[in-house]
């Protein structure tokens, strides 16, 4: 089945600095590729995605690149802010499943 | 907050009791899926279901029970025999499994506490 790793588990960032997370797939069928935030106690909320057919998807200061060789693809966050503050998940899909990551606690610091 | 609602949002239960929660969707979508999170963990599959009167196991099935009698409600019951049920319970709705690339609505979860 799919792995998918993601990296950093926890990652501080300065208020206005650019944050990255990273996240690799085993799976060459996957292809779809969301990104979900979490705040404390709350559900995951689709922030962007990427379908494999797609390198790369900007929505205002988030963008998301996807290199299908390499198999990763990684969250961009720029002129981050404290309401940016969260836990994000990646996950990879073939279509049946979604396959998650393990987090990355992201704080920004004021 | 609608579309795919979660009860209870907390739920306490003693050993060796079995607990069913609630999921029930309004999105009209085909396909349901349960999700069990712990803390530094990701979100593992539990069960998910593509179309009434069928589900498939998914990476944590032992101990859990679910079914799929309506297209709205996918109920997940945690059994006595789940050895470490204690955890925060994510139930998610997308329009069909069939169609990739649409991605998943989250209800907003139970935190189920066995003691």
């Amino acid at each position: 089945g799919e792995n998918v790793e993601q990296h950093p588990s926890t990652l501080s960032v300065q208020e206005g600095d650019s944050a990255v997370i990273k996240c690799t797939y085993s799976d060459s069928a996957s292809n779809y590729f969301p990104w979900y935030k979490q705040e404390l106690g709350k559900r995951p909320q689709l922030i962007i995605d990427i379908r494999s057919n797609v390198g790369e998807k900007k929505d205002q200061r988030i963008a998301v690149t996807l290199n299908k060789t390499a198999k990763h693809f990684s969250l961009h966050i720029t002129e981050t802010q404290p309401e940016d503050s969260a836990v994000y998940f990646c996950a990879a899909s073939t279509g049946n499943q979604f396959y998650f990551g393990t987090g990355t606690s992201l704080t920004v610091i004021p | 907050d609608g579309g795919i609602t979660q009860s209870p949002k907390y739920l306490f239960r003693k050993e060796g009791q079995n607990v069913t929660l609630s999921c029930e969707q309004n999105l009209n979508h085909d396909a349901m899926y349960w999700y069990r999170q712990d803390p530094g963990q990701g979100l593992r599959l539990i069960y998910y279901s593509q179309i009434v009167n069928d589900f498939q196991k998914g990476d944590i099935a032992e101990g859990y029970s679910v079914s799929r009698e309506k297209k709205e409600s996918f109920p997940l019951t945690v059994t006595s025999a789940q050895k470490n049920p204690t955890a925060f319970y994510l139930c998610a709705s997308s329009i069909s499994v069939d169609r990739v690339g649409y991605e998943q609505y989250f209800g907003p979860g139970t935190r189920l506490t066995v003691t």
